[in-house]
């Protein structure tokens, strides 16, 4: 069963923090990506990565960075959180070697920073 | 770029169809998908639709694309109350490998 699995599923952090959320993929995939989930404005890519140490930035990258050191991890690091980052953080990864690019999603981490 | 349009909520009574619809812009989109999330879970794939496909149907769901108004549905049969979620449409936009999301569709389903 193939899988992508997100270190935390609940998180709470204080305004200031350095907040890492961790996401490891089990299906080799050279994609990997971050976005947020927000009512009403649905999924907004914050970074992606097509390759270890490799990324590039999603719409709403402010405030944030990535890690790719290994090709099935890829973090997502907030420098300094603040409240307006409390969200749900969905992780997903997609082959690069078929047509059909799918997009497999982890269970999300719903991080509140207050 | 690439924009993905739907509407926030959609509510049907058990048992009627749902028609779930989704327009973009970008025509050279090779892939179309529908994704459902439900509630606490992250994003699974329902189905998806080639950009030289017209219509394809898989048990309860049907999914129809018109690439001259650049229009994507998903219409649910007999729609169960374990059919509400939230329904995302998406595509891969012609110069990109990463996918586009609509904001998502609310469909709730009343006994």
């Amino acid at each position: 069963d193939v899988k992508v699995t997100q270190s935390s599923r609940y998180l709470v952090k204080r305004t200031g923090e350095k907040v890492f959320l961790e996401c490891v993929q089990d299906m080799d995939h050279e994609n990997m990506f971050w976005y947020r989930q927000d009512p009403g404005l649905g999924l907004r890519l914050i970074y992606f990565s097509y390759d270890v140490k490799m990324k590039e930035k999603g719409d709403i990258p402010e405030g944030y960075s990535v890690s790719r050191e290994k090709k099935e991890r890829f973090s997502l690091i907030l420098e300094s959180a603040s409240t307006n980052q409390t969200s749900m953080y969905l992780c997903a990864s997609s082959s690069n070697r078929v047509v059909n690019t799918e997009a497999f999603f982890g269970q999300g981490t719903r991080l509140t920073v207050v | 770029g690439e924009d993905v349009e739907q509407s926030l909520f959609l509510s049907v009574r058990e048992g009627d169809s749902s028609v779930i619809n989704c327009t973009y812009t970008d025509s050279s989109s090779t892939y179309l998908y529908w994704y459902k999330q439900e509630p606490g879970a992250g994003l699974q794939l329902l189905t998806y639709i080639f950009s030289n496909m017209d219509m394809k149907q898989d048990q309860r769901l049907t999914v129809l694309l018109n690439k001259k108004d650049k229009h994507l549905s998903l219409r649910i049969a007999d729609t169960q109350t374990g059919d509400s979620a939230i329904y995302f449409c998406a595509v891969v936009p012609g110069s990109q490998g990463n996918l586009i999301f609509g904001k998502g569709t609310k469909l709730s389903v009343k006994p």
